[in-house]
């Protein structure tokens, strides 16, 4: 099937310190990336629909300031998290293709 | 209540024991999936399902659209199957959005 990769697999930062991920499709273009956060036994939360070359389209209650979305090329979406604090610490994850069934290994991210 | 759910929410089984994981759905859809993420948190697509029955190894899934009904089988279940199994559908009227179940956990002991 196809491959999305995300990078980076985990990272720390500080609180008021801005986190960068990217998502790439490796083996196909896709117009719309899709981005979701977990917490700990929990199921995907849709955040935002990323779409190449225009605005992302958030859910409710996802503030676009904080997390803002970038489609620059077909092929790598980014999200950053701008000033994170502790209670953005969770599991981000990508999802990409006709389907959005194809998903990122997913990025760990701890505020402290 | 969800759009999508699932049962059990928890299952353990021993090696060897046929699995049955079910999801029942309350919005019209254009397909189902069925995704496995490992404790690492990787997510694999399983099964895409719009009608009928798929197979894969010792993976079966099915779906009943008149029902609102899938589910998902593992025959001769392994350790390595432990796993989140998740349900997720595609709404008929919007085709961007998954809406996921809240997953089963399954362990399989030796």
């Amino acid at each position: 099937g196809a491959v999305v990769s995300q990078h980076p697999s985990w990272v720390i930062c500080k609180s008021g310190t801005s986190v960068k991920i990217e998502c790439r499709s490796l083996d196909f273009q896709a117009t719309t990336m899709f981005w979701y956060r977990q917490f700990p036994k929990q199921s995907l939360m849709l955040m935002a629909t990323s779409n190449e070359g225009s605005k992302a389209t958030y859910e409710q209650g996802v503030e676009k300031d904080k997390f803002l979305i970038n489609h620059a090329s077909l092929t790598l979406s980014t999200l950053t998290v701008t000033s994170a604090h502790p209670e953005d610490s969770s599991f981000y994850i990508c999802s990409a293709g006709e389907a959005g069934q194809f998903f990122g290994p997913g990025t760990r991210l701890t505020v402290l | 209540k969800n759009e999508v759910e699932q049962s059990p929410q928890n299952l353990t089984a021993q090696e060897g024991e046929f699995i049955t994981i079910n999801c029942s759905y309350s919005v019209g859809i254009s397909a189902l999936h069925w995704l496995q993420q490992h404790p690492g948190g990787g997510i694999v697509s399983l099964f895409m399902l719009s009608s009928g029955k798929k197979k894969h190894g010792r993976l079966i899934a099915t779906i009943n659209i008149q029902e609102k009904h899938s589910s998902l089988h593992i025959t001769a279940s392994h350790p390595r199957d432990s796993a989140v199994y998740i349900c997720a559908v595609r709404r008929s009227y919007n085709t961007d959005k998954l809406i996921f179940g809240t997953g089963t956990r399954l362990q399989v002991f030796p």
